[in-house]
């Protein structure tokens, strides 16, 4: 059964440390999406890649947010310095191709951030 | 442009009647629409999609929802709710004729309550 990894599943950072987050996602999936969800914002994507190469990432706050995909099997999201206000639950997604430009996303089950 | 709305930020339904959760959408050509559910404290799941053909459309979990066109709607039936569905239920859209981007654009999600 497939699935979408992610670690750590919990962080719990004090304000101005460094954040990595990690994830695998399902073998044969070349598009892989990061998105935040917070209460106040609901579900926003911040990036997404296609086979390991950066299409988009407008929705990531450039000046502390940087996402890599240094392997297919491996992607990552990173925060420097993080912030309190940083503090949500961040999912990796990885997309299937169904046709048309159009994916069929599986989540993984997020990494819970909390920044003091 | 695209988005899609849900207009109903929580939906409480009895165990055993049938429930309904309402999207609407707006894209410049047809779209592409999908349903994804949140149990707490996981990632989203996939549970359909309408890409063409029957504007009926059977998922998991005996879900099914209806694309209607000219009402521009994509909602989520089910014929008898089990406790076991409550949960964040996720509304995406994205435009046939996008051309680049590859990501959906989600709503805002509607929490379904069935109570006992």
């Amino acid at each position: 059964d497939a699935r979408v990894t992610q670690t750590p599943r919990h962080k719990v950072t004090e304000m101005g440390q460094e954040v990595t987050m990690r994830c695998q996602p399902i073998l044969g999936h070349n598009t892989v999406f990061w998105y935040r969800q917070t209460m106040m914002q609901g579900l926003e994507l911040l990036a997404y890649f296609r086979n390991r190469a950066p299409l988009d990432d407008s929705g990531m706050p450039k000046d502390r947010f940087s996402a890599e995909m240094p392997d297919a099997t491996l992607a990552t999201l990173k925060i420097q310095p993080s912030e309190p206000r940083d503090s949500a639950v961040y999912f990796c997604a990885s997309g299937l191709n169904i046709g048309g430009g159009v994916y069929e996303q599986y989540f993984g089950p997020g990494t819970r951030l909390t920044v003091t | 442009a695209q988005s899609v709305a849900q207009p109903e930020d929580q939906v409480n339904v009895a165990e055993g009647n049938p429930l309904t959760v309402k999207c609407t959408y707006s894209v410049s050509g047809n779209p592409y629409l999908f349903w994804y559910v949140q149990y707490p404290n996981r990632g989203l799941q996939f549970l359909l999609k309408y890409i063409t053909g029957d504007n009926l459309v059977k998922g998991s979990y005996g879900f099914e929802a209806e694309f209607n066109k000219s009402q521009t709607s994509f909602h989520l039936k089910k014929p008898s709710a089990l406790v076991s569905d409550s949960a964040l239920y996720f509304c995406a859209v994205r435009d046939v004729f996008q051309t680049g981007a590859n990501n959906l654009f989600f709503g805002t999600g509607t929490r379904l309550t069935v109570i006992p």
